[in-house]
């Protein structure tokens, strides 16, 4: 089925460990996104893709690092995580022709970092 | 650069009520607005952009430029719209990029 998936679901990980968040789409959209979403507040976009080797940094500046070597596939990064990382990570896709596309989105990483 | 501002985190009404989530945006163009909802336990998703001019789920919101509003309506809540909803503005010409607001929790009592 065409969907969206973001692994792991929760991720509890100590201070100085480097992470990676999968995001992978089966929806052939060409365009990619993460977000950070604190508690009750406003998503910001930190990372977007246009398309294959396309990366591009977001509104909210952050230490993690993205790739896009496929499209399907847009990983995160966090070469050294830090208690200031702890959030939940959003990632989402849409098509690349017509503005209006909405964007879909997947469930969600919920990182804490100790 | 472009805000997008939704002045109540909480919002409660009664089953039956009507009720609007206010939305206000800061961009001097064009801008393309939208609804996200997040149900509990539910990733968020699309529920209406304004060049559509649709009605989902018996929610409509017109655009003002003049005041620069995008407000969510419903003239009679339900339960099941017990949710988080943000507003969403994306500029046009800028690839997808949405830039949200902060959120408004609206609680429908029976």
């Amino acid at each position: 089925e065409a969907d969206i998936y973001q692994t792991p679901r929760y991720l509890v990980i100590g201070t100085g460990k480097k992470i990676t968040l999968e995001c992978s789409q089966t929806m052939g959209h060409d365009k990619m996104y993460w977000y950070q979403q604190d508690p009750g507040m406003e998503l910001h976009l930190i990372h977007y893709s246009y398309g294959v080797n396309s990366t591009e940094k977001g509104d909210l500046s952050s230490e993690s690092t993205v790739s896009r070597i496929r499209t399907e596939h847009f990983p995160l990064t966090l070469e050294s995580a830090r208690p200031s990382h702890t959030s939940q990570y959003l990632c989402a896709s849409s098509e690349f022709r017509g503005n209006n596309s909405p964007l879909h989105f997947g469930n969600g990483t919920r990182l804490t970092v100790t | 650069a472009q805000r997008v501002t939704q002045p109540e985190k909480l919002l409660s009404v009664f089953k039956g009520a009507p009720v609007e989530l206010k939305c206000n945006y800061s961009y001097s163009g064009s801008p393309e607005l939208f609804w996200y909802v997040q149900y509990s336990r539910q990733r968020l998703q699309l529920l209406l952009r304004h060049i559509s001019r649709e009605s989902i789920k018996g929610f409509t919101a017109d655009l003002n430029k003049g005041e620069t509003s995008f407000h969510l309506k419903k003239p009679f809540a339900q339960e099941e719209d017990s949710a988080m909803y943000y507003c969403a503005l994306r500029l046009q010409g800028l690839y997808g990029k949405l830039t949200f607001g902060q959120g408004t929790i609206l609680t429908v009592h029976p």
